[in-house]
């Protein structure tokens, strides 16, 4: 079965330029998450989907950030501008929605993004 | 608050040998998830294994068990014979209150392998 699947896993830009990040969630699973990695501030939840609806964008940092799922297979993470600080390891996961305590998370590879 | 603590930022190991890593939690929930995760050198997040908190026994998968201790709010992860390909970073999580939907995540444990 394929997993997550995110596209580019390592993208360089230089800041002031937009990027967009992209994710294919698992076939079925009906929640889909964005998270952040970075050394100083681990993994961290910015925004999360269901049913292609956003339910929770609390946690995306300023209104540079932008996320959107128009369809169940398929979503992005968007920034722009782009700054320097926006450098770290972006995460889409996908869980199937029982409403119950297993709902385990899947995470794709990651995207590797640099900001210079 | 939901909070995941993981003491330990490092640990070493013997090939072979089997290796404890700890986490604690502090939730209000009366039901709840742990999860952990491993995250190689190459970057991936990649689920290991999960413990609800009314399940009666440990939570197991091949190499990979929980030692889960309720009324301590503790949930270990325990490795059995240790192979190099364990080397990577461990982590522990649990869903925020409240829901079944956003995770919170220690800190890790990185996790070395000798030879």
């Amino acid at each position: 079965d394929a997993g997550v699947i995110q596209s580019p896993r390592h993208e360089v830009t230089e800041m002031g330029q937009e990027v967009t990040l992209r994710c294919k969630p698992i076939s079925g699973h009906d929640y889909l998450f964005w998270y952040r990695q970075t050394m100083m501030r681990g993994l961290e939840l910015l925004i999360y989907f269901n049913n292609n609806v956003p339910i929770d964008d609390s946690g995306m940092p300023e209104d540079r950030f932008s996320a959107k799922m128009p369809n169940a297979s398929f979503s992005t993470l968007k920034i722009q501008p782009s700054e320097p600080r926006d450098s770290a390891v972006y995460f889409c996961a996908s869980s199937p929605h029982r409403g119950r305590a297993t709902d385990t998370q899947y995470f794709g590879p990651g995207t590797r993004l640099t900001v210079l | 608050a939901q909070k995941i603590t993981q003491t330990q930022p490092g640990m070493f190991v013997q090939e072979k040998e089997a290796v404890t890593l700890d986490c604690t939690y502090d939730t209000s929930d009366q039901s709840y998830g742990l999860f952990w995760y491993k995250q190689p050198s190459s970057g991936e997040m990649i689920f290991l294994i999960y413990q609800g908190s009314y399940d009666e026994q440990n939570a197991t998968e091949g190499r990979y068990s929980l030692n889960f201790q309720k009324a301590r709010k503790s949930a270990n992860l325990v490795i059995s014979a240790s192979q190099l390909g364990d080397s990577a970073m461990y982590f522990c999580a649990t869903f925020h209150s409240g829901g079944y939907n956003k995770l919170i995540f220690g800190a890790g444990t990185r996790l070395a392998v000798h030879p």
